[in-house]
This record gives C-alpha cells, structure tokens and sequence, in this order.
C-alpha cells in the first residue's frame, strides 16, 4: 500500500495567517491527490481533487499544489470557520485509496 | 439534494455479524461507484469496500473474505454485509460516492453521516 505522511500532525494559527499543510506519498501517485477537511462529528468533506482542482462550492483561499510524491494545501488567509481535521487522500492505486493520518487545525 | 443516510450499525460480540444499509437520494447508486470507509475512534480514515457501476467489488485486505458490499437499485441502497467481526472493525462507517473525472474514480465527493460499529463482549 502507498503510506501518506502529513505535517505537521497539528498547527495552531490566528485568523488571516497562511497555512500550509504537506502531504507525502511513500511512491509516484501522478497527481492523484486529494484533500478533505473534517469537522469534529461529521463526515469529511472534499475541498481539493487531482492535486489541484477546486470542488464548486469550496472557498478560493483554499488551494493545492504538487505532482509526483510531494503536495501541498494552502488556506490563503485563515478563517474561524477553517478549523478542523485535513486529510490528504490518493487514488492512484484504484480502489486501494489510502489516506493520511490528519493535520489538526486550531484557530 | 444529493444525499446519503446509514444504518444498521451497533454493538456486537467478536465473531458476530452485522448489516449496514446506505439509502441514497439524488442520484442513483447503480450507475455509479459506491463506497464504504470507516474511521476507527480517535482515529484517520480507512478504505473499506467498493462496488462499481458495472458490479465488479473489491476490498480492503482487513476485510475481505469477512465483509461483503452489494447494492439494491430497485430501493437506491448499498450495503455491507459484515460476518466474523473483530474488535478492530470498530468504527463509524461511512458510506459514499466516488467523485469520477474523466472516466476514472478519483475521490470521495458524497458522504454520508455515519453509522457507529461497537465490536466488543
């Protein structure tokens, strides 16, 4: 199975700041990345697919980046409503998607 | 509005059996590709099943043979049919939709609730 590390596990930051949250997949996945923010009791929910495609609906400051094994998402300027659990996620082995441990975000 | 409603989970012993059931609204389930993921307490999430549009189905190595995923499209429903349960399947389990781009499965874009699995004597 394709292993995928995030950093850091948890970050702490204030309404406005930039964010950046790594994902690193254990071999080559391309481009097939996603990202998922998850709130305390609910479901995840999808904000990035392919790397770097936003989902409609999903708010610009949120972005993704990366190709090969290294990815990153980026809240361009931190909301109260950002805090939460991010997920990366890769659909390269289909159907064998493997997500990463989480990156808690506190405001 | 495109949704997803679990149910059928609760506490059962070690070895016991146990059939969640995922009713879709929206869309429908036999002409796309459904899933079902779980997330062990305090836990990250974990791919369990699928069942594609034509009917093939494939699992996690944790559950196959034990779990199996199947669809009712008459009652726009999936479910998953879990025998020889462990105390390491404990978890909520989520049923959803694969996001497809360009023909390929590529991300989970609808989600359901959750329905909690208690595997313990």
């Amino acid at each position: 199975d394709i292993q995928m590390t995030q950093s850091p596990s948890s970050l702490s930051a204030s309404v406005g700041d930039r964010v950046t949250i790594t994902c690193r997949a254990s071999q080559y996945i391309s481009n097939f990345l996603n990202w998922y923010q998850q709130k305390p009791g609910k479901a995840p929910n999808l904000l990035i697919y392919t790397a770097s495609s936003l989902r409609s609906g999903v708010p610009s400051r949120f972005s993704g980046s990366g190709s090969g094994t290294d990815f990153t998402l980026t809240i361009s300027s931190l909301q109260p409503e950002d805090f939460g659990t991010y997920y990366c996620q890769q659909s390269y082995t289909t159907p064998s998607w493997t997500f990463g441990l989480g990156t808690t975000v506190a405001i | 509005e495109l949704q997803l409603v679990e149910s059928g989970g609760g506490l059962v012993q070690p070895g016991g059996s146990l059939r969640l059931s995922c009713a879709a609204s929206g869309f429908s389930v036999s002409y796309d590709y459904m899933s079902w993921v779980r997330q062990a307490p305090g836990k990250g999430l974990e791919w369990v099943s699928v069942i594609y549009s034509g009917g093939s189905t494939h699992y996690a190595d944790s559950v196959k043979g034990r779990f199996t995923i199947s669809r009712d499209n008459s009652r726009n429903t999936l479910s998953l049919e879990m025998n020889r349960l462990r105390p390491e399947d404990t978890a909520l389990y989520y049923c959803a939709r694969d996001l497809i781009v360009g023909a390929t499965p590529q991300a989970f874009d609808i989600w359901g609730q959750g329905t909690i699995v208690t595997v313990s004597s």
